[in-house]
């Protein structure tokens, strides 16, 4: 079984644009969620995803959003990058709850 | 409010000896825990779980202990080998809420 696949694996942007990254969670994985992890803050949840629909959002602002296709991969997307936003992005899937996640090797965004 | 604190950021242990991480939660809704184990530059990977039913799972040399009353649980590894350097973090969750991660406790097994 392939693993959860993020591309790309890194991504320099500069201030005031905005990116896209991408997930394919394991296949018959129907949850993806997404973290973002920093120096000192460990892993901070964006968002959860199951079969389309947003199940649950974290304490991001606005900027941050993310879809789930059909297909059960997921995107998230930054609009208006902040040199803050430089961080490890991590996306997870799982079969349901109580079960463990499966990490991607994450994207890193650099914002310059 | 941390929901799952690691209050170690760093450990350092004789390779052959114990290695103790533990994790504190305040969510008396969490059922459901996890360790995980992170190399720099890669994503987390899984080691071990336990559920609130039990008070003690094992795997290998690792075996997780869940005090609930303490709202406490530890990882336990024996032997520690040099391999195990990473950094570990602790998840908790109940029903479908996500997995809240602590900061995480940075091992290092020397040699």
């Amino acid at each position: 079984k392939a693993g959860v696949t993020q591309t790309p694996r890194y991504l320099i942007k500069t201030r005031g644009q905005q990116v896209t990254l991408s997930c394919s969670p394991i296949s018959g994985h129907r949850s993806v969620s997404w973290y973002q992890q920093t120096p000192g803050q460990g892993l901070q949840f964006l968002f959860e995803y199951f079969s389309e629909t947003q199940r649950n959002k974290g304490n991001f602002p606005g900027r941050f959003s993310g879809r789930q296709f059909s297909n059960s991969r997921s995107e998230m997307n930054v609009s208006t990058l902040e040199l803050g936003d430089s961080a490890l992005y991590l996306c997870a899937s799982r079969e349901g709850s109580n079960y463990g996640y499966t990490f991607g090797s994450g994207t890193r965004l650099t914002v310059v | 409010d941390q929901q799952v604190k690691q209050n170690s950021p760093s450990l350092s242990v004789q390779e052959g000896r114990i290695s103790i991480l533990n994790c504190d939660y305040t969510n008396s809704m969490f059922d459901y825990f996890l360790w995980y184990k992170k190399y720099p530059a890669e994503g987390p990977t899984f080691l071990i779980s336990i559920s609130s039913i039990k008070d003690k799972n094992e795997d290998g040399r690792f075996t997780v202990f869940l005090n609930k009353s303490a709202k406490h649980l530890s990882l336990h590894i024996v032997p520690s080998q040099p391999g195990d350097s990473a950094v570990y973090f602790c998840a908790a969750s109940g029903g479908d809420t996500p997995l809240v991660f602590g900061k995480g406790t940075r091992l290092s097994v020397i040699a």
